[in-house]
Parts: C-alpha cells; structure tokens; sequence
C-alpha cells in the first residue's frame, strides 16, 4: 500500500515563495506527482519527478529525494490565484494514491 | 478537445435509491479512472479501465458500487442502495496508458453526490 502525509494548511502572502512537503510510504514507488485543485474545481496537473533532484515548470518547481521519501513543491512569487489545495500522488503505470492536500491561502 | 466531462453535476437522492453518473474522457485516452473525495480529503481511488476491460478495483469499494466502459469510450459508475456515507465528490479522469508512468491525470470537474 501506499500513504503519503502533507501538512494540511499552508499561509503566505502574495509575491512570497511558500514550500509544500510531501512524504510518504509505499510498497513501490514510480515517482511523485502535483495537483493544484480550487474549491469545487477539477484537480489539474503541475508537475511530475520520476528522479530525485528538482523539475522546474515556470513559477512552480517540484523536488524529490527517493533516499527520504520525500518531495515537496515550491510555488515562487506567489498570487491571489495560487490559493487552492494542493495534492502529492504516488503510483504511476496503473493509478494514483493522493496525499491527505495541503490548502494554501495566499494573503495580500 | 472540450476535457473530461461528468453529469450529472449535482445529485441529491433520499438513502436506499439508485444513482448513476456518467463520465466521458478525452476521445483519445484509452483509460478511465473513478475517484472519490470528500471534504478536506484527498481523491481516493476507486477503480480503473484501460479499454472496455475493468483492471483494477479498489478493495475499499463496497459491492453496491459498479462501474462499466462498454464500448471503451464512456463510462457510468453505479452506487445501489446509496447510503449517507456515500456523499461525496465523485471524480472522473482519463489518460492515455502510454503516458501512465508520468503520472499525468485529466479530471472532470467532478459529480456531487448528496444522500438524505
């Protein structure tokens, strides 16, 4: 099985650089996934590391380390916009195990 | 290429009735997954298509639950005799199987369900 464990609030404020963590437990691991979700909106899709080191997609970057089960998203210059729930997913080749979301309020 | 849709949208049932969504992927995605999220959770895996062939089938899912790709293109999810538990947001994503290993899922927006 897999679980993965995300703080469940996150708050900053606009222009700043917030740090999302994820760790997590599984059985088999094929990479670490990212997925930005807004209130009553479908989950979209961010980033992707099959590898440890970071992966950078414009203002957001995604990092993962297999040695400790650990990744984490970084999201720079932070907008109003940014505000929404934020997801680790695990399992690649057949399905996803999501993390428990981190919520991210962005204050002016 | 209008994404991922799901209807209905909203659904508000009394306990012990039937409800039915349905789900259609992007045209091209060969596979189709079933999720559902509650407030403050995660989407929580539910079961997955590649084709018309069921593959996998979370062993949380209680049997009222039923799920079918007929002709490998839509898709419709079952619950029978709903039960309040079975409130939530049931999400619908695709994929294409060549692409599973990027981790890359294309959700719909989704199919409340309220059970009184």
């Amino acid at each position: 099985g897999q679980s993965l464990e995300q703080p469940s609030e996150v708050t900053a404020v606009e222009g700043a650089i917030v740090q999302i963590n994820c760790t997590y437990q599984t059985s088999g691991f094929y990479g670490l996934s990212w997925y930005q979700q807004h209130d009553g909106g479908a989950p979209t899709f961010l980033s992707y590391n099959a590898l440890d080191g970071l992966e950078e997609t414009g203002r957001f970057s995604s990092f993962l380390s297999r040695s400790d089960s650990y990744g984490y998203l970084l999201l720079q210059e932070l907008q109003m916009k940014d505000s929404a729930s934020y997801f680790c997913g695990s399992g690649g080749g057949n399905k996803l195990t999501f993390g428990t979301g981190t919520q991210l309020k962005v204050e002016l | 290429d209008t994404g991922v849709s799901q209807d209905p949208r909203h659904k508000i049932t009394k306990r012990g009735q039937n409800v039915t969504f349905r789900c259609d992927p992007i045209s091209e995605h060969n596979r189709l997954y079933w999720y559902r999220q509650t407030l403050g959770q995660g989407p929580e895996f539910l079961t997955y298509f590649q084709n018309e062939a069921q593959l996998e089938k979370s062993r949380l899912l209680s049997d009222r639950f039923s799920a079918e790709r007929p002709k490998g293109s839509f898709s419709t999810l079952e619950i029978q005799r709903t039960e309040q538990g079975d409130s939530a947001m049931y999400l619908c994503a695709s994929s294409l199987a060549i692409r599973a290993d990027t981790g890359e899922l294309f959700f719909g927006e989704g199919s409340r369900l309220t059970v009184l």
